[in-house]
């Protein structure tokens, strides 16, 4: 079953704006990851945050996290056209050996 | 640096044709390799993975195998293919014992079976 639920599932926006993207989740993480996936192409993984942190950033990215919520958001800052690809978040559950689960995504596109 | 390498990109088999996808892993040892599968505006559906060779946990049961013959070679198979396997085959690995490590993931094998 899918631990993490991205919303929305598609957005569209200009270049220079703002991009947010939430993940939900079920039950308890070690961690969770944002991947970005080009049309057609593998995932790329743009950044992991660990259970107890709160914000962590990787230049025009800014992630938090809320365990009490179970839920975590993605901000791209000044977009650009090509940030337009699929985001998704994925999860490491607390419980014992486990792989990461994936969300269905969200669609970005960026209009210059 | 590590590289993974996924081969073929695009496939086209019939129903019922056997099924061969390979993986390979450079710049690495012993690294925990995955089989993930993405229908069309879905999410990853992990398949297989493993954590040395010859070991293979399967996630989903279904018309699909996988295999370790090496430590950095990962086999996705079928001895016959039906149509609902059609998608997009990822690869991935991560270190071994890695508790907070990213997956790396290959470019992917688009497959379509008619």
């Amino acid at each position: 079953s899918q631990q993490g639920e991205e919303d929305p599932q598609a957005l569209s926006i200009q270049e220079g704006e703002n991009a947010t993207m939430n993940c939900s989740y079920k039950t308890s993480i070690n961690n969770l990851q944002w991947y970005r996936q080009n049309s057609g192409r593998g995932l790329v993984h743009l950044i992991l945050i660990r259970s107890n942190e709160r914000e962590k950033h990787s230049g025009r990215l800014r992630v938090t996290l809320d365990t009490s919520k179970k839920s975590s958001s993605l901000l791209i800052t000044a977009s650009r056209a090509a940030d337009t690809a699929s985001y998704f978040c994925a999860t490491d559950a607390l419980e014992g050996y486990s792989t990461l689960t994936f969300g269905k995504g969200t669609m970005l596109l960026v209009s210059p | 640096s590590q590289t993974i390498h996924q081969w073929p990109a695009t496939l086209v088999q019939p129903v019922g044709s056997p099924l061969s996808l390979e993986c390979t892993v450079e710049g690495t040892s012993n690294p925990n390799l995955y089989w993930y599968r993405q229908a069309a505006g879905r999410g990853l559906q992990l398949l297989f993975y493993s954590v040395g060779i010859g070991q293979i946990s399967s996630e989903v049961p279904q018309n699909l195998s996988a295999s370790r013959p090496q430590d950095r070679q990962f086999i996705l198979s079928s001895k016959k293919l039906l149509l609902s396997d059609s998608g997009f085959y990822l690869c991935a690995w991560d270190g071994q014992g890695a508790y907070n490590s990213p997956l790396h993931f290959g470019n992917g094998t688009r497959l379509t079976v008619t």
